[in-house]
């Protein structure tokens, strides 16, 4: 079935270093792809998406790219924030069931001062 | 501009009682979506509604939970004869319309503690 595999965490960085947060994905049609972002206490935030392959969404520093290739949506950051600190869900929807996101089961990121 | 409401923002049932959690969805928006969240886990789909229709229900348990759209008013969900696996983080989401890759925007959540 229709799933997304994320890296587990918790994963713990320095300020200033280089986040790479894995995602692939498994699904039979053409997924657009998300991340989300969840701060301590809150609800879910998109942080960014694509819809297509080849595809790069971006926000506050954050990058990913829809490969197809390797049914990967990986996300990036250069140079982390102690705000940074979040749980990080990677997600798609299918456009035969758009209705429907499928979420990852979340990244906890911890950025030390 | 409001983001999507969701009331109240803790509820604590004892087992056996009925449990409502209310959202209001973004202005403008006429497509709802619950989702569940066990601790440490990612959300799960429960149920899509638009304004007096169930859509797509296929992640709703079977059995005690049931949800609602009405014309005027807040989308509810409705946990009757509520367990201890009930407590969880339900969230709501809203979308303007249920194309692909539409975006869905979250409210805060509702956190359930059954007793």
């Amino acid at each position: 079935g229709d799933s997304v595999t994320q890296m587990e965490g918790p994963v713990t960085l320095s300020e200033e270093a280089f986040l790479t947060i894995n995602c692939t994905y498994t699904a039979t049609g053409y997924p657009s792809l998300f991340w989300y972002v969840q701060y301590p206490g809150e609800g879910l935030q998109l942080l960014l998406k694509a819809t297509k392959a080849d595809d790069k969404g971006s926000n506050k520093g954050f990058e990913a790219t829809y490969r197809k290739e390797t049914t990967s949506f990986h996300l990036e950051k250069g140079s982390v924030q102690v705000s940074d600190s979040a749980v990080y869900f990677c997600a798609l929807s299918l456009y035969s069931s758009a209705s429907k996101i499928i979420f990852g089961s979340g990244t906890r990121l911890s950025i030390r001062p | 501009n409001a983001g999507v409401m969701q009331n109240p923002r803790h509820l604590v049932r004892r087992r056996g009682q009925e449990a409502r959690l209310r959202c209001s969805p973004m202005k403008g928006h006429s497509h709802v979506y619950w989702y569940r969240q066990l601790p440490e886990e990612g959300l799960k789909f429960m149920v899509y509604l638009q304004k007096e229709n169930i859509i797509d229900e296929s992640g709703m348990p079977k059995e005690r939970f049931s949800a609602e759209f009405p014309k005027e008013g807040p989308s509810i969900l409705r946990i009757q004869q509520v367990v201890r696996g009930d407590s969880a983080a339900y969230f709501c989401a809203s979308s303007p319309s249920g194309g692909a890759g539409d975006t869905q925007y979250f409210g805060p959540g509702t956190r359930l503690t059954v007793l």
